[in-house]
């Protein structure tokens, strides 16, 4: 079983919409879970950390589930700019740091 | 925001040669610097942890003799890949973590490599 499971996509969806996605995460001990973006042949950006308490900047709304070992991320009123790849990621407790990331989900924002 | 660079951004090599990539940390001092690999449609592979003035740790499966870290400063860490294979073609990726924030990495825009 991977450490970290998203679904791939790709996610095809109209400007203006609301899109969610799910991960997975199978250390019980992870202390740490962010979401990054990832543009087509670019670095990994920090798009914001997750919280169990839940999150949210501007139209994006992260949630931890730590019972269910779930981390979600919504963006609503979808952009074109937001075409991208989600990456779920996560630091394992006493990992040094070691970050952990999911393959990615596509989202494609067609007007 | 804290930059990190690399070089070269891209690199088209022949089978059987050496490739150096640097990854530098331009506004602050990491002690720590991580490589990356991704392979297209996969996710970020951690190979190593560099830390300064010490050896690198590797990852399960990432070989120590074929992959070379050097990370003789605070700003600068190298990977080179040795004797490279078309299977090393791959998007290698560096980030480094400040010395005085260590719950966040920087990353670098990534090195793209090509053997032929």
């Amino acid at each position: 079983r991977k450490e970290v499971e998203q679904d791939p996509g790709p996610f095809n969806v109209p400007e203006g919409a609301t899109v969610a996605f799910n991960c997975t995460y199978s250390n019980s001990a992870s202390q740490s879970f962010f979401w990054y973006r990832q543009d087509c042949r670019k670095e990994p950006k920090l798009l914001m950390s997750v919280y169990s308490s839940g999150n949210e900047d501007g139209r994006f709304t992260a949630q931890l589930n730590r019972a269910s070992q779930y981390i979600s991320l919504l963006i609503r009123d979808s952009k074109l700019s937001d075409s991208a790849t989600y990456l779920c990621v996560v630091l394992p407790s006493g990992g040094y740091n070691k970050l952990i990331f999911g393959a990615g989900t596509r989202l494609a924002v067609h007007p | 925001g804290a930059v990190v660079s690399q070089h070269p951004s891209w690199v088209i090599c022949k089978s059987g040669t050496s490739v150096k990539i640097e990854c530098r940390s331009l506004d602050f001092q990491a002690t720590t610097m991580f490589w990356y690999r991704q392979f297209p449609k996969q996710s970020l592979m951690l190979m190593a942890t560099s830390n300064e003035g010490s050896k690198a740790t590797y990852e399960q499966g990432v070989e120590k003799d074929k992959f070379l870290i050097n990370h003789a400063s605070l700003t600068l860490s190298t990977l080179t890949v040795t004797s490279a294979h078309p299977e090393d073609s791959s998007f290698y990726i560096c980030s480094a973590m400040s010395s005085t924030t260590t719950d966040t990495q920087y990353f670098g825009p990534g090195t793209r490599l090509t053997v032929l």
